[in-house]
């Protein structure tokens, strides 16, 4: 069976400019997460879903970040404009409800110059 | 909010030997999850821990609920230098809140 899909894998895009962020979920899971993940800061939650509505969006940083699930197959994740502090990579996992294990995408990793 | 502590940082080990790392938090948590993680991939669920007090396995990675609800280790029996990584513990303490440890590097020396 397919995992979690992320595309694209690399993104190198320049400070100012709009970047988007694709996963699709496990088939049948109900429930998306995105993270964030850097040396720093390690594994950083940003926002999750369920049954395609946004639960808790308290780990978007600031509102250039936006995250959107349009439905059960598709999510974005959209930084509008970039900045370097954005460069880390991010992952997207779903499960079989929210409370079951996640499971995660290959992740994308955004270089923001 | 509940902070969760992963020890150790990291581990230099020959192939063979026996590994334990865990995982300890400032208030219970009801799931306990270990990953894996390799190198530009994403985290790989190695096993899910539902009930205080459970011990699962997987292989050669076995893993335990505390009973206080407040800690987990993952033990990995007679390592291979494939079990090189970052582990990570997780805990989820309701719907929508879980904390990932900071990681604990693993080095298999052949």
């Amino acid at each position: 069976d397919a995992g979690v899909i992320q595309s694209p894998r690399h993104e190198v895009t320049e400070m100012g400019q709009e970047v988007t962020l694709r996963c699709k979920p496990i088939s049948g899971h109900n429930s998306l997460f995105w993270y964030r993940q850097t040396m720093m800061r390690g594994l950083e939650l940003l926002i999750y879903f369920n049954n395609n509505v946004p639960i808790d969006d308290s780990g978007m940083p600031e509102d250039r970040f936006s995250a959107k699930m349009p439905n059960a197959s598709f999510s974005t994740l959209k930084i509008q404009p970039s900045e370097p502090r954005d460069s880390a990579v991010y992952f997207c996992a779903s499960s079989l409800g929210a409370v079951n294990a996640q499971y995660f995408g290959p992740g994308t990793r955004l270089t923001v110059t | 909010g509940q902070q969760l502590n992963q020890s150790p940082q990291s581990m230099f080990i020959q192939e063979g030997e026996d590994v334990s790392m865990n995982c300890t938090s400032s208030s219970i948590f009801n799931t306990w999850l270990w990953y894996k993680q390799d190198p530009g991939e994403g985290p790989v669920l190695l096993i899910a821990l539902y009930k205080a007090g459970e011990l699962t396995s997987n292989g050669r990675l076995t893993a335990q609920f505390g009973i206080t609800r407040k800690d987990s280790f993952l033990n990995i029996s007679a390592s291979i230098p494939s079990d090189v990584g970052i582990y990570f513990c997780a805990g989820r303490y309701n719907n929508n809140d879980m904390r990932f440890g900071a990681g604990t590097r693993l080095t298999v020396k052949p």
